[in-house]
């Protein structure tokens, strides 16, 4: 079975540093997609990135960037020099191959991230 | 309007009550979902509809009943709800299929209060 699992609930920092989001994942299948999502207080959530397990390749896009090993079944994500609309709830979430039909997303529980000024 | 656009935003009902939401999608996607997203448990997929079809049903029961009459819209039929229900409803779409997994991309999402 899929699981995805964030263990810090919540975490703190003070705007300019650099933060790290864990997420731990296990599933079966040799081909899948990891995701991460940003849940501001509007409640959407807002897609950052999608990964499949192919491409190892870590990925930056401005002050966010992820790290992906397939050895630990980790998916991190940074936040450089962070900001306080950065402060949100992000998800890490897992699918399996579905070729044919409409994915199906595990989801984490969650990161709370809180930047104080 | 663009994305996808939930209503109402916030709902209080009664247990006897009958109400509905509404998702609507404007991405010529072809697969909605909703999901439920509770104070202590993780978002939880419960119904998933591709091509207007309905593929999934996570054994959610039945006093939710969902309605996807075209690939633009999505509705959950609420009725005889308890207060455990209170939760965030959010709906997504995504295009399948895609040769590789498609994106889901989220609504508002409807804040529901039971009393």
């Amino acid at each position: 079975a899929q699981k995805v699992t964030q263990a810090q609930t919540e975490i703190s920092v003070v705007e300019k540093e650099d933060v790290t989001l864990d997420c731990v994942y296990e599933t079966r299948d040799t081909t899948y997609y990891l995701f991460w999502y940003k849940q501001p207080p509007s409640g959407e959530l807002v897609f950052l990135i999608r990964r499949n397990s192919f491409d190892e390749q870590n990925e930056i896009s401005g002050r966010y960037s992820w790290n992906f090993q397939k050895s630990t079944s980790s998916f991190n994500f940074t936040i450089t020099a962070s900001q306080v609309v950065d402060s949100a709830v992000y998800f890490c979430a897992l699918s399996e191959a579905e070729p044919q039909g409409a994915q199906k997303l595990v989801f984490g529980q969650g990161t709370r991230l809180t930047i104080n000024p | 309007e663009t994305g996808v656009t939930q209503t109402p935003r916030h709902l209080v009902m009664g247990m006897t009550n009958k109400k509905s939401l509404k998702c609507e999608q404007h991405l010529g996607h072809n697969a909605m979902y909703w999901y439920k997203q509770s104070a202590k448990k993780p978002l939880e997929l419960m119904f998933v509809y591709s091509l207007e079809e309905r593929v999934e049903n996570n054994s959610v029961p039945s006093r939710f009943s969902p309605e996807c009459p075209n690939s633009s819209h999505l509705f959950l039929h609420l009725h005889t709800l308890q207060p455990e229900d209170s939760a965030l409803y959010l709906c997504a779409s995504s295009q399948v299929p895609s040769g590789s997994t498609d994106t889901q991309y989220f609504g508002p999402g409807t804040r529901l209060t039971v009393l």
